[in-house]
Parts: C-alpha cells; structure tokens; sequence
C-alpha cells in the first residue's frame, strides 16, 4: 500500500509559467515531507522541504504548500525554466527516522 | 568535499549469482542507507546502517544483506539473483538523528541489470 502517492506520471508546462506538481499522502504520523529532482544517470537531489506543522514554504522560485486536513501537498515552480526539467519525487519521513518513503515519481516536461 | 559516493555505476549479471555494491558516505556522515528504484518506480528503502549495525529495514527479502565498516562505507549484497532485482540501487548518506531530511545526501547510483 502506497503511503506517498504521485497520481501524475507526466507533465508539460510552457517556459516561463507556473509548474504544479501534486502528492497525496495517507500516514497521518509523517513530520517532514520533502521534494527531491532527479536527473536521468544522477540520484535524487533534495529540493525543498515542509515540516507538518507548516503549511507553506518558500525557496526562490520553489514553493511547497501543506494542506493536512485533505493530506495533500503541492510544488509550485514559478517561472518554470528549461532546466527544471527532470523527474520529480515527493517523499516524507518520520521525526528522526531517516527512512524515506518516496512517490513514483511525476515528469515534467518544460516546453520552448 | 566528496559527495556520496558509489562502484560499480553499472553492472550485468545472471539470474542466480550474487552482487556486492559499494558506497563511500558524504564526508562526516555516519548514516547510511540503501535504496532501490525499479524502472518506473520511486526508490524503496531496503536498510539502513548506523555504528556498523542494521537499524532499520524495509520489505525486501533475506537475500538483500549488507555491511558497514568502521570508516562508514557500506557494502550492500543481493544473492541468488532474479529478473526483478534488476533496478537502480541508490545509497543515501546522513548524520544521524539529523531529522529533517534535508542533510540526506544521495549518491548517483549503481545501474544492476540480471539477465
């Protein structure tokens, strides 16, 4: 059963628009949860992240929005930029656990 | 400083013989932890190592075991291969007890394809 889901297996957005990539959850007991980018033949690397107490935070052009009543969090990227195109994972961890659970995975694809 | 890092980057082997993949932690990291990621799928944690013990483990089998050294490197060894262990195997260092999960470092993988 999958605790961290990534509904969207793909994405397009226009250069220079908003990107909004999607997660739902299902352990109520998770305190941290995070965004990591991958690259084709590189590992994840860790993007943002969001303690569950908060309901939002701002990176640059990065941002994560928490909403825990309908355990759902979303990544904003805005503008969007050629190089944001990879593979993104949403994932999330319990307090001093080191142990991440991870989605599948959303591609996005920024388009000229 | 050097990042995570892991050998060998790719390897083919056949259903049945055993693999040994190694991981070299980020620089004052003591943590580390071994992932898989299937072909389109997200990594699944397999196990971690802390002061050269197991301290926590996922749903793999008991062919999955692994290793840590006094210096922090790991070592994880899959026996008796299958078609569907063919996958990424990710190694992920950290300090422990560090929380948040943003000082969990990833290296780039090694590629295992069983034929």
């Amino acid at each position: 059963d999958q605790q961290v889901k990534q509904n969207s297996p793909s994405l397009s957005v226009q250069e220079g628009r908003i990107s909004i990539l999607n997660c739902d959850y299902t352990n109520s007991m998770f305190d941290y949860f995070l965004w990591y980018k991958k690259y084709p033949a590189e590992g994840p690397t860790f993007l943002i992240s969001i303690s569950s107490i908060k309901d939002k935070n701002e990176d640059g052009r990065f941002t994560v929005f928490l909403n825990k009543s309908a355990k759902h969090l979303s990544l904003h990227i805005v503008p969007s930029q050629p190089g944001d195109s990879a593979v993104y994972f949403c994932a999330a961890l319990m307090n001093r656990d080191d142990k991440i659970i991870f989605g599948k995975g959303t591609r996005l694809h920024i388009l000229p | 400083d050097a990042g995570v890092t892991q050998s060998p980057t790719h390897l083919i082997k056949t259903r049945g013989q055993q693999v040994t993949l190694r991981c070299s932690p980020k620089s004052g990291h003591d943590t580390v932890s071994w992932y898989q990621q299937a072909l389109g799928q997200g990594p699944q944690f397999i196990f971690q190592y802390y002061e050269e013990e197991e301290r926590q483990r996922g749903n793999f089998p008991d062919r999955f075991s692994g290793h840590q050294f006094p210096n922090y490197s790991s070592e994880l060894n899959v026996n008796a291969l299958l078609l569907g262990d063919s996958a990424l195997y990710l190694c992920a260092s950290s300090l422990a007890e560090t929380g948040s999960g943003n000082t969990i470092y990833f290296g780039e993988g090694s590629w295992l394809t069983v034929v």
